[in-house]
């Protein structure tokens, strides 16, 4: 079977640096994608890693390790309004997305 | 209109009826989805639709059906609710490039008694 592991909740202080890992087992591999979803909202798209290493955008950067099946999501300068669910997801061999649970991220002051 | 719409916003649907979410984006994206989110569980497809005039099952189909008759639309219909699936549900469309990102619609809260 296909599966997608997140913690399901973390906490963080405010100013703080996070790292939310995703560890994937899938049939194929074709992308890997990084979603915020604040509560009662829509996902909204913040990274996508296809080959291995790290892309930076901003206060957040996603990390791929292909054979590992591995990645993290890093967040820097946490803000309160950070305070979301983060979902990985990855674009399986039938080209479609397998999705995890989403991590529940607290920011405290 | 920008982006994607989906209506209602919220429903409360008596087991047994039929219900028809409406879904229309504006960006001439080919391709559309239909997700449920349940608490704890990670998003699941419903159906999807890569072009206009075409759909496909996705992982949990039983219960719904799609259409896609045109580009900008695409309803999902349950033809006779039942109480399992009280969900969240958000339509997506993606952009068919290099990385395919998909949008979600802001959602419609659906709970059947």
């Amino acid at each position: 079977g296909q599966n997608i592991d997140q913690p399901t909740e973390m906490t963080a202080t405010e100013g703080a640096i996070v790292q939310i890992n995703c560890t994937y087992q899938t049939s194929g591999f074709n992308g890997l994608f990084w979603y915020q979803q604040h509560a009662g909202e829509a996902p909204t798209f913040l990274s996508y890693n296809v080959l291995d290493g790290l892309e930076e955008k901003g206060r957040f950067s996603s990390f791929l390790s292909r054979s590992k099946g591995y990645s993290y999501l890093l967040l820097k300068e946490l803000q309160m309004k950070d305070s979301a669910s983060y979902l990985c997801a990855v674009r399986d061999s039938n080209y479609q997305l397998i999705w995890g649970a989403g991590t529940k991220l607290i920011i405290k002051p | 209109i920008a982006g994607i719409t989906q209506a209602p916003t919220s429903q409360i649907l008596a087991a047994g009826r039929r219900m028809t979410l409406r879904c229309t984006q504006d960006m001439r994206h080919n391709a559309m989805y239909w997700y449920r989110q349940d608490l704890g569980l990670g998003l699941r497809l419903i159906h999807y639709s890569n072009t206009a005039g075409t759909t496909g099952k996705g992982e949990v189909p039983d219960g719904y059906s799609v259409s896609r008759a045109n580009t900008d639309d695409f309803p999902l219909t349950l033809a006779s609710a039942v109480p399992s699936q009280t969900s969240v549900y958000f339509c997506a469309s993606s952009d068919g490039g290099p990385t395919d990102t998909q949008y979600f619609g802001p959602g419609t809260r659906l709970t059947v008694l």
